[in-house]
């Protein structure tokens, strides 16, 4: 149990153009969700907390509305990059957890690259 | 606020061997400590997590100590096998940190066969 899914695993976009991740929690209904963007050899850095229905909390830095997050379902959150530049190509990933527990469950994460 | 370090960004061990790997943190109100373990182009995976409660805490091949004394974390890999070859995370949670996962910074195993 406790799979979470992202699509798309890869996307490639050219600059200037908006691109849509999805993540969604299989088999469990995900309370809060998060995300987070990994540049290579470094660690996951959280971008954004999603609460179901409420709008989301952005990590100081994180530009809400470049990033634009919906989590408007118990098991489907979207993170949308609005125009995309070059230097937003990363590894972005998911994840996702019950209401009042501390484990959380992460996506196979996406691959966007931005040329 | 709270920070997560690694004491080596890379760590060798012959196939076979034990591995142990380190992790300081800062906050002492952290309250739940998590190691991940990332491959190549991968989501992470939960190895294994220990509460602030506890000092030890062991599964299959892998034990999580904590020492809140001097805030350090470590865990522990017996006979690492070349499939345990990835980078691995600490990472914590705690109510100073509003309940938002923070990792560190990530060591590289490489398993010699």
């Amino acid at each position: 149990g406790a799979v979470v899914s992202q699509h798309p695993s890869w996307v490639i976009c050219k600059s200037g153009t908006s691109v849509k991740i999805e993540c969604r929690s299989l088999d469990f209904q995900a309370t809060t969700m998060f995300w987070y963007r990994q540049f290579p050899k470094q660690s996951l850095m959280l971008m954004a907390t999603s609460n179901e229905g409420s709008k989301a909390t952005y990590e100081q830095g994180v530009e809400k509305d470049k990033f634009l997050i919906n989590h408007a379902s118990l098991t489907l959150s979207t993170l949308t990059v609005t125009s995309a530049h070059p230097e937003d190509s990363s590894f972005y990933i998911c994840s996702a957890s019950r209401r009042g527990l501390y484990e959380q469950y992460f996506g196979p994460g996406t691959r966007l690259t931005v040329t | 606020g709270e920070s997560v370090g690694l004491h080596l960004p890379t760590l060798s061990v012959q196939e076979g061997d034990n591995s142990i790997i380190n992790c300081a943190y800062s906050n002492s109100a952290s309250d739940y400590f998590i190691w991940y373990k990332q491959e190549s182009g991968k989501g992470p995976q939960f190895i294994i997590d220990i509460r602030s409660n506890m000092d030890k805490r062991q599964g299959q091949r892998v034990t999580v100590l904590l020492n809140k004394t001097v805030k350090h974390l470590s865990l522990q890999i017996a006979a690492t096998q070349p499939g345990d070859s990835a980078v691995y995370f600490c990472a914590l949670k705690g109510q100073a940190g509003g309940f938002k996962t923070i990792f560190g910074a990530g060591t590289r195993l490489f398993v010699k066969a």
